[in-house]
């Protein structure tokens, strides 16, 4: 079974600080999501990353920035966090080829005060 | 842009009552399909896709979804459904040539017993 686990379930920032939202995979897929999930507005692409070091811009970057140092693992990165970033995160993995599924980790809900 | 819509933004019905989630979206192009389903506390999963051949698709727990090309829609059905279906269920189409996909703003399914 693909697994992809994210670091926290729930995580509560102060307005300001620098924020790290980790997601890891176990099944070697070479692309990786970020999203984030508001009630009655979906799912919205923030960044992707089709290979390690490589990343490229979503639907809504602004604030956002992400790391892909090794395949496994792609890190969310909020620079200073504000109360409009109060969300759930949630990371995604794929196999190369857009007919595959994206498999979802658990999501972290992120309060910022 | 591309988009994809979603009628309904909550539906509730009683038990055994039949269920159809509506679903459109814009692209003209060859499209990949998918329905997403969120449980209360869970992580999205996949319940079905679509990428070619017959275009109703059978999916897990007895839902399956009809791809009419002609009118750009993917309607998710299930003949009778039960309470442990209450959940948020999400269409989502593939874009361009990498094949991110786009999200509807999903559908609240709850189900008296």
């Amino acid at each position: 079974d693909v697994k992809v686990t994210q670091s926290s379930r729930y995580l509560v920032k102060r307005t300001g600080e620098k924020v790290f939202l980790e997601c890891v995979q176990d099944m070697d897929h070479e692309n990786m999501f970020w999203y984030r999930q508001d009630p009655g507005l979906g799912l919205r692409l923030i960044y992707f990353s089709y290979d390690v070091k490589m990343k490229e811009k979503g639907d809504i970057p602004e604030g956002y920035s992400v790391s892909r140092e090794k395949k496994e693992r792609f890190s969310l990165i909020l620079e200073s966090a504000s109360t409009n970033q109060t969300s759930m995160y949630l990371c995604a993995s794929r196999p190369s080829g857009s007919f595959y599924e994206q498999y979802f980790g658990p999501g972290t809900r992120l309060t910022v005060t | 842009a591309q988009s994809v819509s979603q009628h309904n933004h909550h539906v509730i019905l009683s038990e055994a009552a039949s269920l159809e989630l509506g679903c459109n979206y814009s692209y003209g192009g060859t499209v990949n399909l998918f329905w997403y389903v969120q449980y209360p506390g869970q992580h999205l999963q996949l319940l079905l896709k679509y990428f070619s051949g017959d275009p109703l698709v059978k999916g897990i727990k007895g839902f399956e979804a009809e791809f009419i090309k002609s009118k750009f829609s993917f309607n998710l059905r299930k003949p009778s459904v039960q309470w442990s279906d209450t959940a948020e269920y999400f269409c989502a189409v593939t874009r361009g040539s990498q094949g991110n996909l786009i999200f509807g703003k999903g559908t609240k399914l709850s189900v008296k017993p």
